[in-house]
């Protein structure tokens, strides 16, 4: 079945760490995939996406993305964490074919430590 | 702009009442769609819209949910005879696709439902 699969639940970062938050894609062509960001009380936020051409894309709020389909994985980068960049973290992905059905993770709870 | 607007924000039913969530998408947005987030989980679509034509309902979780757009621009999603398992975050997003284009897909804040 077509799906996108966030592995870690949970990551706690100290500020000023570097995160890596891992996103891996089940789809029988390469799909069109995203990362979003939820805070609480908040709607879903575009961080990134990913549609075709260069592997490296850059986001807002320093965020980047690289798309590895040797590995099915999409995973997101951020160089420096800032105590703001704490939230929940959805990769999405749809099929290229599709209208725009977005399919979740289960999403990644990150933490910033001072 | 306006972004996605939900109402409203916070909802408690008792089990058995029929609720009434609202959309106002961006304006000029042709696709909608609602989205169904549970306590701990990834939103999970339930159904789509292009302008007032609903061409996709297959994530209804059964005939009490029923979505309308009649004049192609606010959207309401109705529930029948509310269930606790109906409590989540409803979630509608907007964007401008048309048939055989991708566009990205905005968001509202959503609307949190609580089945007592």
């Amino acid at each position: 079945a077509q799906s996108v699969t966030q592995p870690d639940i949970h990551i706690t970062v100290s500020e000023g760490a570097s995160l890596e938050l891992r996103c891996n894609y089940s789809y029988g062509a390469t799909p069109y995939l995203f990362w979003y960001v939820q805070s609480p009380g908040q709607g879903l936020q575009l961080l990134l996406k990913y549609f075709s051409g260069d592997t490296l894309v850059q986001g807002i709020k320093g965020f980047e993305a690289e798309f590895k389909r040797s590995q099915s994985s999409f995973n997101l980068r951020k160089p420096s964490v800032h105590w703001s960049d704490a939230a929940e973290y959805f990769c999405a992905g749809t099929p290229t074919d599709s209208w725009g059905k977005l399919q979740f993770g289960a999403g990644t709870q990150v933490v910033v430590t001072p | 702009g306006a972004g996605v607007s939900q109402s409203p924000r916070y909802k408690v039913a008792k089990r058995g009442q029929d609720v009434a969530l609202r959309c106002d998408p961006i304006s000029g947005h042709v696709s909608l769609f609602w989205y169904q987030q549970a306590l701990g989980q990834g939103p999970e679509f339930l159904t789509y819209f292009q302008n007032e034509a609903q061409l996709d309902k297959s994530g209804l979780p059964s005939d009490r949910f029923f979505a309308e757009r009649p004049e192609g621009s606010v959207s309401t999603l109705k529930i029948q005879r509310t269930q606790q398992e109906d409590s989540a975050v409803y979630l509608c997003a907007s964007s401008l696709a048309r048939t055989g284009f991708f566009e990205t897909q905005y968001f509202g804040p959503g609307t949190r439902l609580l089945v007592l």
